[in-house]
């Protein structure tokens, strides 16, 4: 099954801002206002950081935004922290033949 | 606190069986879709699997689909994973992820149990 394409890495320095893109198609992240994303440190989980495209969940920081325009949804990170250096993914609501399709990662290396 | 733990990982021959486990607390799990997620050592998440609230609806990914079958027990407040003709690819740790009925993300992760299908 197809896996929505996000770039392997990106990096910047402590205080810029990153934009991660995930790019699906009009069948996931088009159709749907169903994305959301997850940050997964090494040897932990992923906890998820943004639902239904824009939405936070309760204690995710103020510097995490999401937006999405046609097949294409974006996760920004404004005033890069130390601790914002892990893996993130994206996930869209499908309507291929399984219910979900995830991203194929980023990893955000701060320098 | 909501808490998913899993257990059941174990190193299994290619062919095999394997019953995967997680027990939920912290939460009202009835009211929960449940769902596992998997990832192979060094790589990404995959979806795997989803189960309704009340067991009436499941689905699962291609490429686990005749094989895998999710169930439940809300009774025991437990999510199960049975895992036929396992293949060297089913490699992976296995998460139990759970979410509001009505929602279309994964709200809360377990740690993992590591299923690993080798000779």
């Amino acid at each position: 099954q197809s896996r929505l394409t996000q770039p392997a890495s990106v990096s910047g320095s402590p205080g810029q801002s990153i934009t991660i893109s995930c790019t699906g198609t009009d069948i996931d992240v088009g159709r749907y206002n169903y994305v959301s994303w997850y940050q997964q440190h090494p040897g932990k989980a992923p906890k998820l950081i943004i639902y239904d495209v824009i939405e936070r969940p309760s204690g995710i920081s103020y510097r995490v935004s999401g937006s999405k325009s046609g097949n294409t949804a974006s996760l920004t990170i404004s005033g890069l922290q130390a601790e914002d250096e892990a893996d993130y993914y994206c996930s869209s609501y499908t309507s291929s033949t399984t219910s979900y399709v995830f991203g194929t990662g980023t990893r955000v290396t701060v320098l | 606190e909501v808490q998913l733990v899993e257990s059941g990982g174990v190193v299994v021959q290619p062919g095999g069986s394997l019953r995967l486990s997680c027990a939920a607390s912290g939460f009202t799990f009835d009211d929960y879709t449940m769902y596992w997620v998997r990832q192979a050592p060094g790589k990404g998440l995959e979806w795997v699997s989803l189960i309704s609230w009340d067991g009436d609806k499941t689905d699962y990914a291609d490429s686990v689909k005749h094989r895998f079958t999710i169930s439940r027990d809300n009774s025991k407040n437990s999510l199960y994973l049975q895992m036929d003709t396992l293949r060297t690819e089913d490699t992976a740790l296995y998460y139990c992820v759970g979410s509001g009925s009505d929602y279309y993300y994964f709200e809360y992760w377990g740690q993992g149990t590591l299923v690993t299908v080798s000779s």
